[in-house]
């Protein structure tokens, strides 16, 4: 089976700095996607490719990658910043499927 | 910038078929730069990815959900179109549709663009 691995949930102090994690294989060959997603809305691509931020969002989300694991970081963390967080990728170079992860609620305090 | 938009019945009987619809404005579906994907979210669960097209037609779905998906494409009326068999409770969730940009030769971008979902639920 495909899989990636994320943190159910994870806090922080308001105004400090979050890392959320995602772990799988094929991390390995592909840089994952970084999704928010809050109550009630669709999910937002934040984070994409090897660290950029598509437009409009803050330049306080920051991607990263080592070997299987992918992170996102907002580096002062805001209060509209609570949500879910998702990351994705492609499986393998073999298929054209996709995985996501189970997400990791980012709770502000 | 695209925008997408999901329709069809919120209430599906259990072994019935599930038909939705995404319509694509702001751009066109034959655009050779995008895939186009269906995603679901089970309530208070987390994202599911189920198949996605191409304008030619080509479809790349779940191979959990395979032997249940069809997922075709109208050009002509710049949208494309989801149908699950079968379904059971289980398949009760939030459905997405949304752009896959498309770089070529097997290399894909995002999930940039994404409707705002419908939710589907299955019950007698």
């Amino acid at each position: 089976s495909y899989e990636l691995t994320q943190d159910p949930a994870v806090s922080v102090a308001l105004g400090q700095t979050v890392r959320i994690t995602c772990q799988g294989d094929s991390l390995r060959t592909y840089y994952a996607s970084w999704y928010q997603q809050k109550p009630g809305q669709a999910p937002v691509l934040v984070i994409y490719g090897e660290n950029n931020r598509p437009s409009g969002i803050p330049d306080r989300f920051s991607g990263s990658s080592s070997r299987n694991t992918a992170s996102l970081t907002i580096t002062g963390a805001q209060a509209e910043d609570e949500a879910d967080y998702y990351c994705n990728s492609r499986v393998s170079r073999a298929n054209h499927f996709w995985v996501f992860g189970g997400g990791t609620k980012l709770t502000v305090l | 910038q695209l925008q997408l938009q999901e329709s069809g019945p919120g209430l599906v009987k259990p072994s019935e078929t599930l038909s939705l619809t995404c319509t694509v404005s702001g751009g066109s579906i034959s655009s050779s730069s995008y895939y186009w994907g269906w995603i679901r979210q089970p309530p208070g669960k987390g994202l599911e990815w189920i198949g996605n097209i191409y304008y030619t037609g080509g479809t790349y779905n779940n191979p959990s959900l395979d032997s249940r998906v069809s997922i075709s494409v109208d050009t002509s009326k710049n949208q494309f179109s989801l149908k699950l068999s079968s379904v059971t409770a289980a398949d009760t969730a939030i459905y997405y549709c949304a752009s896959l940009y498309y770089y070529g030769s097997g290399s894909y971008g995002d999930f940039d663009y994404w409707g705002r979902g419908t939710l589907v639920t299955v019950s007698s």
